[in-house]
């Protein structure tokens, strides 16, 4: 079985520009998370789906950042313009078991690499 | 909000030595999950506690939730090189994961 499949693994901009990154979750799972990773940090939830709906976006930067996922499958994180800050990996996980993984936890993509520079 | 804190941040020992890490909140969760990260790669979950003062074991490794569900610990036994890497523990509560800094692990040969 295929896992969390991300894409760019790596991506460098300038400030300013836009940048978008992509996820494929498990087939079956229908919560998908976005996740943005500051070095030496843990984890921070940006967003949450539950199919295709948005059931939790208060820690997304709204200005800047936008998410969708059309057909309750792919999802795709724009940030535009990127910032110095926004530097960090950008993780996308899914899971099932109702949307809450509690029992089941959460399967990562490997995550995409941004810099900003 | 609910926060992890995890100790200690960074630890770096030979291989065969024990070692324990801890996580500890004011917030209590129903349920707390350990995850180990590798350069690179994104979490891979090890264990999932529920139940206050439960015990798992895999392995080498020990997990043990608080009685108050509040805080846990991850013992490792003869730690090996395999074993380095960025440990985290996350809380569920309120339907989201909250994520500790985590704790980086590094055995050497």
């Amino acid at each position: 079985e295929a896992g969390v499949v991300q894409s760019p693994r790596y991506k460098i901009i300038e400030k300013k520009q836009p940048v978008a990154f992509w996820c494929n979750p498990i087939s079956g799972h229908n919560t998908l998370y976005w996740y943005r990773q500051n070095l030496g940090q843990g984890p921070e939830l940006l967003i949450r789906y539950e199919n295709e709906e948005a059931v939790d976006d208060s820690q997304l930067p709204k200005d800047r950042f936008s998410a969708e996922r059309l057909k309750g499958v792919d999802s795709t994180l724009k940030i535009q313009p990127a910032e110095l800050g926004d530097s960090a990996v950008y993780l996308c996980a899914s899971s099932s078991s109702g949307g809450r993984g509690e029992n089941y936890g959460y399967t990562f993509g490997s995550g995409t690499r941004l810099t900003v520079v | 909000t609910q926060l992890l804190e995890q100790s200690p941040q960074f630890l770096s020992i030979q291989e065969g030595e024990n070692l324990t890490v801890y996580c500890n909140s004011s917030s209590v969760f129903s349920s707390l999950q350990w995850y180990r990260q590798e350069p690179g790669e994104g979490p891979v979950l090890l264990v999932t506690v529920v139940t206050g003062g439960e015990v798992k074991k895999l392995k080498r490794l020990t997990f043990q939730f608080g009685d108050a569900r509040k805080d846990s610990s991850l013992h490792i036994t003869a730690a090996q090189p395999g074993d380095t890497g960025l440990y985290l523990c996350a809380g569920w509560g309120y339907s989201t994961l909250t994520f500790g800094k985590g704790t980086m692990l590094l055995v050497s040969p």
